[in-house]
């Protein structure tokens, strides 16, 4: 079983929807992590996390939020989709210890109409 | 802001052929990762460099981290079509990573 799950994995959406992705993990990790992937800007960090009570912005914050349910779980949600929001999205784990070696899920790809 | 720049962009050889890939940045960081992405999936940790000048090797790839850690090279040897993919460098900062664009390799039978 993989160690780091996302739902969905394909989505389509319309402008000004809802959108929550989910991501969970059994490694055990303290730190979560979403980022999202565009062809030609490489992996941009939305949010992290270091444990259940703390969250911290990345570097394009703008427009999501996240939720930090438990140690295993991590949820992106996207409160008025936009079609600028259209990428692929991933969720990654790291330990509290080490080189911050991260851990990525399979992703989910995300188009907004 | 630390940014990491990656060289090539693209990259398409021979099966056969020998390659580098170059990690560059003006900032030092305590570490610096490589990953492998491979289409419809999520990147996959190859290996992690420390110390200024360390080399390591992962069969018939080979990693080397610069003297004074700010830039980073990747060589395969021999390509193989299984090498075919987008690789990644990020450095390590104090809470986070920077990841590079990425490298994206294909080798052609």
């Amino acid at each position: 079983d993989a160690d780091v799950t996302q739902t969905p994995r394909n989505r389509i959406t319309k402008t000004g929807k809802r959108i929550m992705l989910e991501c969970s993990q059994t490694k055990g990790h303290d730190r979560m992590y979403w980022y999202r992937q565009d062809p030609g800007l490489g992996l941009r960090l939305i949010y992290y996390s270091f444990d259940v009570k703390d969250i911290n912005k990345g570097e394009i914050s703008d427009g999501y939020s996240v939720s930090r349910q438990a140690q295993a779980k991590f949820s992106l949600s996207l409160e008025s989709a936009i079609p600028n929001q259209t990428a692929l999205y991933f969720c990654a784990t790291s330990d509290l210890w080490g080189n911050n070696e991260q851990f990525f899920g399979p992703g989910t790809r995300l188009t907004v109409l | 802001t630390q940014l990491l720049e990656q060289s090539p962009q693209f990259l398409s050889i021979q099966e056969g052929e020998n390659l580098t890939v170059y990690c560059n940045s003006s900032s030092v960081f305590s570490s610096l990762q490589w990953y492998r992405q491979e289409p419809g999936e999520g990147p996959v940790l190859l290996v992690t460099v420390v110390t200024g000048g360390e080399v390591k090797k992962l069969k018939r790839l080979t990693f080397q981290f610069g003297d004074a850690r700010k830039d980073s090279s990747l060589h395969i040897t021999a390509a193989q079509p299984g090498d075919t993919g987008l690789y990644l460098c990020s450095g390590a900062g104090s809470y986070q990573l920077t990841f590079g664009k990425g490298t994206k390799l294909s080798v052609i039978p």
